[in-house]
């Protein structure tokens, strides 16, 4: 069975960090780009990030650019992002999600983990 | 960056009835990469069909996408009590991922 299993989340103050963690199982992890996917309290979904199978080619939604870092540790079936200056706009689940296995990003979503909570807050 | 644009916001319909869900995109979404999700409360994401109209594994046949360019459009044909959530559309037609705002199908 294909499972994603998020960790990492909690209570921050706004500019601090947090690194989340999405551990991987019941498929070749090294094969599927991997992304995260956040979800504000009562509001939409929203793509935060991709990377590549190798870790070669990383995306990132604007509003996280040079704030925020995916990687992916292949020996350990792992997908990470971590997050610095942290504001109170970034307060949502996460969810860790598998891509495509093409060598291309263009990647419908599936599955998804169960999320983690991030709350930014003093 | 392309921008997604759900309609309506609620549809309020019975059991029995045809849902018709409509994603429109800001600038042609390339070969067609268009994605749903369904989300319940509390629940993750489930995705039903990529490709703009292939069903993803185990999604029930009343699950139906189409449209092309622009315009997508998600149809379920009778809607059973275990379909009444959240929809999202998302286009995957460039490195950066984008979703549609949601549309919620609630009970009548």
């Amino acid at each position: 069975e294909v499972q994603l299993v998020e960790s990492g989340g909690g209570l921050v103050q706004p500019g601090g960090s947090l690194r989340l963690s999405c551990a991987a199982s019941g498929f070749t992890f090294s094969s599927y780009w991997m992304s995260w996917v956040r979800q504000a309290p009562g509001k939409g979904l929203e793509w935060v990030a991709n990377i590549k199978q190798d870790g070669s080619e990383k995306y990132y939604v604007d509003s996280v650019k040079g704030r925020f870092t995916i990687s992916r540790d292949n020996a350990k079936n792992s997908l990470y992002l971590q997050m610095n200056s942290l504001r109170a706009e970034d307060t949502a689940v996460y969810y860790c999600a598998r891509g495509g296995w093409l060598r291309v990003p263009y990647n419908w979503f599936d599955p998804w983990g169960q999320g983690t909570l991030v709350t930014v807050s003093s | 960056e392309i921008v997604l644009t759900q309609s309506p916001g609620t549809l309020s319909l019975s059991p029995g009835e045809r849902a018709t869900l409509s994603c429109r995109a800001s600038q042609s979404v390339s070969s067609s990469y268009l994605a749903w999700y369904q989300q319940k409360p509390g629940q993750a994401p489930r995705l039903l069909i990529y490709g703009a109209s292939s069903r993803a594994t185990g999604i029930p046949d009343r699950f139906s996408g189409s449209g092309s360019g622009t315009d997508f459009t998600l149809t379920i044909s009778r809607l059973e009590p275990e379909d009444f959530a959240v929809y999202y559309c998302q286009q995957y037609g460039s490195s950066l991922s984008a979703f549609g705002q949601g549309t919620k199908v609630e009970i009548k």
